[in-house]
């Protein structure tokens, strides 16, 4: 299995739900990622996890929250999120070497998220 | 300035051309330089991933990687309608981190 798999494809939600985007792996990548990609912008990194442990936060906002219950399983906990949010989510998965990104990444198709 | 800068496009051409697209960066402790193809409405793929400075080819793409000009290059020959797509480049610093930064993403259209 060389894929990294994210549900649901697409997700509309309000501002005051809670919701969560779920990612998997099977490769026995021990790192995983969140990025964050607007329309016609690069990803931008959210979330670095490392063997199950939160490596690298970049400033993001608390009604964001990450969860790694096992190697292969990685959530993305969604509340009282804005407008502005929307946007597609992408997970990634690689090995971990000295350099941190192994052979690069592997990316999911993401979560396409519309916040209303 | 960016630490990484990649002209967005939009580049059209002609089936059967060879392109040329291209990134530069400030930060010299880059080490690992990679190309992913995005396709709309779906993750980046990962086509080309360099250690170093050097050339890489597989199959019709070709990645080139010129520290000492902080400047990187992919190739792509026959280029075909399929190739169209959004192309970024990223790179990695060799610090133990897991800190990937993209380029902007260079749109390329293939006309048939």
């Amino acid at each position: 299995d060389t894929e990294v798999t994210q549900t649901p494809k697409h997700l509309v939600m309000g501002m005051t739900n809670k919701k969560s985007l779920k990612c998997e792996q099977h490769m026995g990548h021990r790192a995983m990622y969140w990025y964050k990609q607007k329309a016609k912008k690069p990803p931008e990194l959210m979330f670095v996890y490392s063997y199950e442990k939160l490596s690298i936060n970049e400033s993001v906002p608390s009604r964001f929250s990450p969860e790694c219950p096992n190697s292969s399983l990685l959530n993305l906990h969604l509340h009282a999120l804005q407008p502005e949010d929307s946007a597609l989510y992408l997970c990634a998965s690689s090995q971990v070497v000295s350099s941190g990104a192994g052979d690069g990444y592997t990316f999911g198709s993401g979560t396409r998220l519309t916040v209303v | 300035q960016k630490e990484v800068e990649q002209d967005p496009g939009p580049l059209s051409v002609p089936e059967g051309a060879i392109v040329s697209l291209n990134c530069t960066y400030s930060n010299s402790a880059f080490q690992y330089f990679m190309w992913y193809r995005q396709y709309s409405r779906k993750g980046p793929e990962l086509l080309m991933y360099t250690y170093s400075s050097g050339n890489k080819e597989d199959g019709r793409f070709t990645a080139q990687v010129d520290k000492s000009s902080k400047y990187i290059s992919l190739f792509i020959r026959d280029s075909q309608p399929s190739d169209s797509a959004t192309y970024l480049c990223a790179m990695t610093l060799n610090t133990g981190g897991f800190k990937t930064i993209f380029g902007a993403g260079t749109r390329l259209f293939v006309k048939a």
